[in-house]
């Protein structure tokens, strides 16, 4: 079974500095998934960023990027020029492009920016 | 123009009551999911439904029964409700047909707080 962990409870980071978030899964899967969506205050859950486990190349998404090992099995996300609206709680996420679609989520990493 | 909604937002109720929360999607998506994300912002899948036909069904209590009347709505109705079931209850919805090798990106609705006292 897939299993995926973020190993920082919390962080916090500068308003204008950068922060990496961890994630690493366990997985036999060759071909997959992951996400990073975020959870503000609102509660309502946003996609961040994905990546294809088949693409060498990390996503990104304007101030947002992952640095994808897959030989590591590692996800992690860097989030440049930390802004007060990325205050959130962070989820990675795991998918198996096969059977039944479903995310497995790792336990968040709440972050917080400071002014 | 909200993409997936869900009604209602909060739920106050009493430990026994019987509950349903309504999830509606306008994407023309063909897959829906319930997750649950406990007091500790665990989030675990529930349910999915693929075009109104249960796909997981995950060690849930029977007392949590889905129903898809069509591909845009995905209800859950809870029975004798427990202090245990508070959470926030969210539905999402996606693209994908079950086709081996697409592409999912689940897009999450606001969620639903419930709270059994």
């Amino acid at each position: 079974a897939q299993t995926v962990t973020q190993s920082q409870p919390e962080m916090s980071v500068q308003e204008a500095e950068t922060v990496t978030l961890s994630c690493t899964y366990d997985t036999s899967e060759s071909n997959y998934y992951l996400f990073w969506y975020k959870q503000p205050p609102s509660r309502q859950m946003i996609l961040v960023i994905r990546q294809e486990a088949y693409k060498q190349q990390n996503a990104t998404e304007n101030r947002f990027s992952v640095n994808f090992q897959k030989a590591a099995k590692s996800f992690s996300l860097k989030i440049s020029d930390s802004q007060l609206g990325d205050t959130a709680m962070y989820f990675c996420a795991f998918m198996k492009p096969s059977g039944t679609y479903k995310y497995i989520f790792g336990t968040g990493t709440r972050l917080k920016v400071l002014a | 123009d909200t993409a997936v909604s869900q009604t209602p937002k909060y739920l106050v109720t009493q430990m026994g009551n019987d509950k349903s929360i309504k999830c509606e999607q306008n994407l023309g998506h063909d897959t829906m999911y319930w997750y649950k994300q406990d007091s500790k912002k665990f989030l675990k899948i529930m349910f999915s439904y693929n075009n109104k036909e249960l796909i997981i069904n995950e060690t849930v209590p029977n007392r949590f029964s889905p129903k898809s009347p069509d591909k845009a709505h995905l209800n859950l109705h809870i029975n004798s409700l427990e202090l245990g079931d508070s959470a926030v209850y969210f539905c999402a919805s996606s693209s994908g047909s079950g086709t081996s090798g697409a592409f999912e990106t689940q897009y999450f609705g606001p969620g639903t707080r419930l709270l059994v006292l």
